[in-house]
């Protein structure tokens, strides 16, 4: 079995801070990670993904997540907010085993408030 | 090309009405899947198909139900309508089930059942 776990429900950054988005997951088999965006009214959008290389990945518009299998977690973090980032972020897993599909498991989401 | 797309976009719906909430992507995607979006709680797998004639149930199937006739069109319907039901659903679809494939999202169905 595999669950996700957001540990901030909300955070507020001003613009031209770090925003940092806490993860962590438990998988039973080697798992993929992502994370998704979604704008207000919006669908989802992939901003980066770990699948098995390297444990830095990075993605769009400036958002980076380091994989830490000892600590079994997938931080997301951005040097700089812009008031454009401000969005609902997900975190979700996927167990790679072909018994399991491509079944992603979400985390509950932390929105994110920029302030000018 | 499209992408996925979703029909429609917005749905009233009372207490025991049907209807199919229609999913179509046109990258020749082999699996296809439906959630939906409760505050809180992410996105919850209802339904998912690994190509054409084939479906399974996810996390939470209870009161839906699916068919996957092409590759191109996944429908969930309704059958009777229940107000737990009102949500937000999305459809993905991806090229097929390898490592850390990724999965393409529609705009969403935004139901509500009166």
């Amino acid at each position: 079995a595999q669950s996700v776990t957001q540990l901030d429900s909300h955070v507020s950054v001003s613009e031209g801070t770090p925003v940092l988005l806490r993860c962590n997951y438990s998988s039973s088999y080697s798992p993929s990670l992502f994370w998704y965006v979604q704008h207000p009214n919006k669908g989802l959008q992939l901003l980066l993904k770990y699948t098995s290389a390297a444990t830095l990945v990075k993605g769009i518009n400036g958002f980076e997540a380091e994989f830490k299998k000892s600590e079994t977690s997938f931080h997301l973090t951005k040097p700089s907010a812009h008031m454009s980032d401000a969005a609902e972020y997900f975190c979700v897993v996927t167990e790679n085993r072909k018994a399991a599909g491509n079944k992603l498991t979400f985390g509950g989401g932390t929105r994110v408030l920029v302030k000018p | 090309n499209a992408g996925v797309t979703q029909t429609p976009k917005f749905q009233v719906l009372k207490t025991g009405q049907s209807m199919t909430l229609q999913c179509a992507q046109d990258m020749n995607h082999e699996y296809m899947s439906w959630y939906r979006q409760d505050p809180g709680m992410g996105l919850r797998l209802i339904h998912y198909s690994v190509g054409a004639g084939i479906t399974d149930q996810g996390e939470v199937p209870n009161g839906y139900n699916v068919s996957r006739s092409t590759t191109e069109d996944f429908p969930l319907r309704l059958l009777s309508a229940a107000p737990s039901q009102t949500s937000v659903y999305f459809c993905a679809s991806s090229y097929g089930q390898g490592r850390g494939e990724t999965q393409y999202f529609g705009p969403g169905t935004r139901l509500l059942v009166l």
